[in-house]
């Protein structure tokens, strides 16, 4: 079945230190990953996301890595501050299906990154 | 810009009750997106809808159901509500379409529910 998960349930670091943030996915016919941060109370809210036709992406002091022969993914986060700390998830999905369940997120179980001042 | 609204914020209900959930999009997105989150995992499928139509369904039992309006909100309903029921439940929209595959899916901060 479908599976992504997380190599690192937590992660601490010090503020203006560097964050990389791991996950693996086991369907190898994924084609479309999403990194989602969640704070306390809120939902999933979106980060930055990366087709499979493609390595590396980079955001605003974010960048994601696409390992696909491993079927490994990252998040570095530059410079991380406090307020980073949150829950980040990676999610993936499958290609389209003649249009039936497309869209659907699997998702991993989160690392906790908890930035110290 | 108003983003993914869900309502009730916060619900109790009791074993064997029902219960509608209510989701209102961002403005322009077609497709909507149901997850349930158990404190401690990720959120976990669902249902989609797009165009009103069902296109996607996780694997939940068939107390679970959904439905999209015309203005392309959408209810989620539970009947017969148990203890494990219990969870967050978020709402998705995103500007995915049947022409333009993937695209990301926005969240609402989701109804607690909770049983008793």
């Amino acid at each position: 079945g479908e599976s992504v998960g997380l190599h690192l349930p937590t992660l601490s670091v010090q503020e203006g230190d560097n964050s990389i943030i791991n996950c693996a996915y086991s369907n190898s016919a994924s084609d479309y990953f999403i990194w989602y941060k969640q704070e306390s109370g809120k939902g999933p809210q979106f980060i930055i996301d990366i087709r499979s036709n493609m390595d590396k992406r980079q955001g605003q002091r974010v960048t994601v890595l696409l390992n696909k022969t491993v079927k490994h993914l990252s998040l570095q986060i530059a410079a991380t501050q406090p307020g980073d700390s949150a829950v980040y998830f990676c999610a993936e999905s499958s290609p389209y299906a003649g249009g039936t369940s497309y869209g659907k997120l699997t998702f991993g179980q989160g690392t906790i990154l908890t930035v110290h001042p | 810009d108003a983003g993914v609204t869900q309502s009730p914020t916060h619900l109790i209900k009791t074993r064997g009750q029902q219960v509608t959930l209510r989701c209102s999009p961002i403005s322009g997105h077609k497709s909507v997106s149901w997850y349930q989150q158990v404190l401690g995992q990720g959120p976990q499928f669902i249902f989609q809808y797009y165009e009103k139509e069902e296109r996607g369904r996780g694997n939940f039992p068939d107390r679970f159901s959904a439905r999209q309006f015309p203005n392309y909100s959408s209810e989620l309903n539970v009947n017969a509500l148990l203890l494990g029921d219990s969870a967050l439940y978020l709402c998705a929209s995103s500007l995915a379409s049947l022409g333009t595959g993937n695209q990301p899916q926005h969240f609402g901060d989701g109804t607690r529910l909770s049983i008793l």
